[in-house]
């Protein structure tokens, strides 16, 4: 049973580009979520989601970022008009219907805006 | 809110020495805790886990006892090796009704283990 899987593993943007980025949950979850680490500093949650429904996204930024899960594919965080305070590792995890306060995280996103 | 507060580090220890890092919370409900680790350039892996009071989660060594009296979930092993070195975060989930929610996590602790 493969784990979380993130794509790509980094990424390097310009300040005002987009970012996206990917993350597949484990087989038979049906939970993402999204975590922000910042250098130095513990993991934020960012947003929480189940098959094309956004629950919490109460850690997201109000502007400029946007996260979906459609029902096939992929979970997408996006991040418009990037800044370099964006910069951070993103991480994605997934948890099962039947143990949802048990989250499995995937190896992150590793964004640098220049 | 709900916050996880862990010991400051690095901490730095010689091999096969005993280890303890603090973990204490605050939260509104009755969550679950958990301890994650990080290996350089990787994800996070979960350690161990604990649901309710008095749970003793443990794995690979590790062992943390939830502590609601103290709110603490203190994370402790008998003798560390040189490949546990890595960042130890404590984190909460305060879903007590069943439901999802996300993780509450501390700022992580650095671990060095010198051979």
């Amino acid at each position: 049973n493969a784990g979380v899987m993130q794509n790509p593993r980094h990424l390097v943007r310009r300040r005002g580009q987009e970012a996206r980025l990917r993350c597949s949950p484990m087989k038979g979850h049906s939970h993402v979520y999204w975590y922000r680490q910042l250098p130095e500093e513990g993991l934020k949650f960012m947003v929480y989601l189940q098959k094309e429904n956004i629950i919490d996204e109460s850690g997201m930024p109000k502007e400029r970022f946007s996260a979906e899960f459609p029902k096939e594919g992929p979970s997408i965080l996006r991040i418009q008009q990037v800044v370099r305070g964006d910069s951070a590792a993103y991480f994605c995890a997934s948890s099962p219907p039947s143990v949802v306060d048990t989250q499995y995280f995937g190896p992150g996103t590793r964004l640098t805006v220049l | 809110g709900d916050s996880v507060t862990q010991m400051e580090g690095p901490v730095t220890l010689s091999e096969e020495a005993f280890l303890t890092i603090n973990c204490t919370y605050t939260a509104t409900g009755y969550p679950s805790l958990f301890w994650y680790v990080q290996y350089p350039g990787e994800g996070l892996q979960l350690l161990l886990k604990a649901t309710k009071a008095d749970d003793k989660g443990s794995n690979k060594g590790f062992e943390a006892t939830y502590r609601k009296e103290t709110t603490s979930f203190h994370l402790e092993k008998g003798s560390v090796q040189v490949s546990d070195s890595a960042v130890y975060f404590c984190a909460l989930s305060d879903s007590g009704g069943g439901g999802a929610d996300g993780l509450t996590f501390g700022k992580g602790t650095h671990l060095i283990i010198q051979p």
